[in-house]
């Protein structure tokens, strides 16, 4: 089985000022590792992916992500926010091995606020 | 290209009724798996169809069934609806690879259950 935890259900920050969101998965297997990002009453959008390789990703809009195995951590960062990245995020894994078919396990989000 | 096209976006419908929704994939995908977003359970894996199998089953209760035609559409079915069933639902399509590399989101269909 596999879980993922965001640590921050909440994070408001100042605009242009820097923003790292939380994220630690727990799995008995290798784990392919997801950031989407949700606009009100929208679906989801994918922001970056780890599949394998160098494990700092970087993705749309200016966010980067670091997987870290030995920590079992995907921290999303972006050095300069804009009021328009307000939304919430959500942080997530597959199995990676194989048979996971479809199914991704997400976190339970985390809002970020922007104010100017 | 098209993206995922999720039909209708809101529905209000009375305890007891069943209902249908509908979700057409990114072309050549074949792979569309089913989410229920509340906001106290978040975002849970519902099925996966490919090539109209369900290969994989989220815990859900029997009243949520799902199928897929031979065009990759898919629609799920909630019979019996509870109040408990009011959310966002998500379709998302895949490619449909053993290990999911990448999942593409349909906006979603509001249901509120009165």
């Amino acid at each position: 089985a596999q879980s993922v935890t965001q640590l921050d259900s909440q994070v408001p920050v100042f605009e242009e000022a820097p923003v790292e969101l939380r994220c630690n998965y727990s799995s008995s297997v290798s784990v392919y590792l997801f950031w989407y990002v949700q606009y009100p009453n929208q679906g989801l959008q994918l922001l970056l992916k780890y599949l394998s390789g160098s494990t700092l990703v970087k993705g749309i809009n200016g966010f980067e992500a670091e997987f870290n195995k030995s920590q079992t951590s995907f921290h999303l960062r972006k050095p300069s926010v804009h009021i328009s990245d307000t939304a919430e995020y959500f942080c997530a894994v597959s199995n990676a091995g194989g048979t996971s078919y479809g199914k991704l396990t997400f976190g339970q989000g985390t809002i970020l606020t922007v104010h100017p | 290209k098209a993206g995922v096209t999720q039909t209708p976006r809101y529905l209000i419908k009375t305890r007891g009724q069943q209902v249908t929704l509908s979700c057409s994939p990114i072309s050549g995908h074949r792979s569309v798996s089913w989410y229920q977003q509340t906001p106290g359970q978040g975002l849970q894996f519902l099925f996966e169809y490919f090539s109209e199998t369900q290969r994989n089953k989220g815990n859900f209760p029997g009243r949520f069934s799902g199928r897929q035609f031979s065009n990759s559409r898919s629609e799920m079915n909630v019979s019996t609806l509870e109040l408990g069933d009011s959310a966002l639902y998500l379709c998302a399509s895949s490619l449909g690879l053993k290990a999911t590399t990448e999942a593409f989101f349909g906006q979603g269909t509001r249901l509120t259950v009165v």
